[in-house]
């Protein structure tokens, strides 16, 4: 089973619509983090969170919310999508050491019409 | 302003050479820098890791060189096959924040 796990793979939306995107991970790991992948761009950093109880705004996180629901669910929220949130959205886990090797999930590809 | 770059264009190389990619970054003082592997439509996988007192490190087929003077680390992949064919993100953690930035990558193509 893979060790980080995202819901809904793809997933095909309307204009205003809001929608949810989903990570569980089984490593144990403190830190996770979302990340969107824009075709030809490195990664944004959304939002990240160090544990439960930790939220932070990443470099991109206007339009965008999510949930620590336990140390092992982070979940990314659209309030309103819009067209210009078209986006490849990976979550990622990692422990809390200095290395800060991260562990991607499968992404989950988004298309706002 | 603070900046990583990886070279845009693809490199296309022939099986069984050294692949070598570039990594430069500005205005960040990282205690260490990561080479992820991203296939299409995937999620990354880390590589490699090598810390900013350390020169070089190997993994089988792999190395990866730090030079903290020129800001540069190389990722070199000898005899080449393939399956290495993928995109290539570095990823580097400042001295003063514990968050990853990555590069935009470096597409590799590795003709048989």
């Amino acid at each position: 089973d893979a060790d980080v796990t995202q819901t809904p793979r793809n997933r095909i939306t309307k204009t205003g619509k809001r929608i949810m995107l989903e990570c569980s991970q089984t490593k144990g790991h403190d830190r996770m983090y979302w990340y969107r992948q824009d075709p030809g761009l490195g990664l944004q950093l959304i939002y990240y969170s160090f544990d439960v109880k930790d939220i932070n705004k990443g470099e991109i996180s206007d339009g965008y919310s999510v949930s620590r629901q336990a140390q092992a669910k982070f979940s990314l929220s659209l309030e309103s999508a819009i067209p210009n949130q078209t986006a490849l959205y990976f979550c990622a886990t990692s422990d809390s050491d200095r290395d800060e090797t991260q562990y991607f999930g499968p992404g989950t590809r988004l298309l706002v019409l | 302003s603070q900046k990583i770059e990886q070279n845009s264009e693809a490199l296309n190389i022939q099986e069984g050479k050294t692949a070598t990619l570039t990594c430069n970054y500005t205005n960040y003082s990282p205690a260490y820098l990561q080479w992820y592997r991203q296939d299409p439509g995937r999620g990354p996988v880390f590589l490699l890791l090598i810390r900013e007192n350390e020169k070089e490190k190997r993994k089988e087929r792999l190395k990866v060189t730090f030079d903290t003077t020129l800001k540069q680390s190389l990722f070199h992949i000898t005899a080449s096959q393939p399956a290495d064919s993928a995109t290539y993100l570095c990823a580097l953690v400042s001295d003063s924040s514990y968050k990853l930035i990555f590069g935009s990558g470096t597409r590799l193509l590795v003709r048989p």
